[in-house]
């Protein structure tokens, strides 16, 4: 157990809807990374949050964004969801205090969003 | 740019044998961070291993080694006596020397051991 917590587990939804997946860090971790998980791109990074505040955005459509709450958990909102849509995401946090570039990111157990 | 090459897509070997998983990365940062993830049949990814680019020491832990030459840009991992419980995809990945940059995945390595 990496300590990394995200909900829901599965999440089946129709296309043209709207979802939220929730990711709460290891405890005294202060960055939080989201990633795609898809059959054909692979493992793609979508965004970064440091303390509350967006520090980089990867490959994330516009229909997608993203928070990061003063209790430091995260919150990943996708809309106008498409078949191509259907992934693994995970949440991944690291410690970041100092934005030390040693930091090793543990990894949630991942949302399964299907969109029929 | 950055890279992460795995060349195997798959591999099934029988139980006992070693296996070597190989990683190729590409890079400008002088410094730079290597891991190795594990994604077992249950889909968590899990954390194996970390190694800095200045230090090129070879690690073992247990059954498990790493082999990192900065002079070919790989750091292979080899599972020695393998086991059914290691069937997983092996994921290597690259971050540059930048505070919170993000992982960059080889598209990994699945590796199934049988009995």
């Amino acid at each position: 157990d990496s300590g990394v917590t995200q909900t829901p587990k599965h999440l089946i939804t129709a296309t043209g809807q709207r979802v939220t997946l929730r990711c709460s860090p290891r405890s005294g971790d202060l960055s939080v990374y989201w990633y795609q998980q898809s059959l054909d791109q692979g493992l793609q990074f979508l965004i970064h949050y440091y303390n509350g505040e967006e520090r980089a955005k990867g490959n994330i459509l516009e229909r997608f964004s993203a928070q990061q709450f003063p209790d430091l958990h995260s919150e990943l909102n996708l809309s106008s969801l498409e078949l191509g849509d259907s992934a693994l995401y995970f949440c991944a946090s690291s410690v970041g205090a100092s934005g030390a570039s040693t930091d090793t990111q543990y990894f949630g157990p991942g949302t399964r969003l299907t969109v029929l | 740019a950055q890279k992460v090459t795995q060349a195997q897509t798959e591999i099934s070997v029988v139980e006992k044998e070693d296996v070597t998983l190989d990683c190729v990365y590409e890079t400008r940062d002088t410094t730079y961070y290597l891991f190795w993830y594990k994604q077992p049949p249950s889909g968590e990814l899990v954390f194996l291993i970390r190694r800095n680019s200045f230090d090129e020491q070879n690690e073992i832990s247990g059954r498990y080694s790493w082999n990192f030459q900065k002079s070919t840009s790989s750091f292979n991992f080899t599972i020695t006596a393998s086991q059914v419980v290691d069937s997983a995809v092996y994921f290597c990945a690259l971050r540059g020397n930048q505070a919170g940059t993000a992982l960059i995945f080889g598209k990994g390595t699945t590796l199934s051991v049988s009995s």
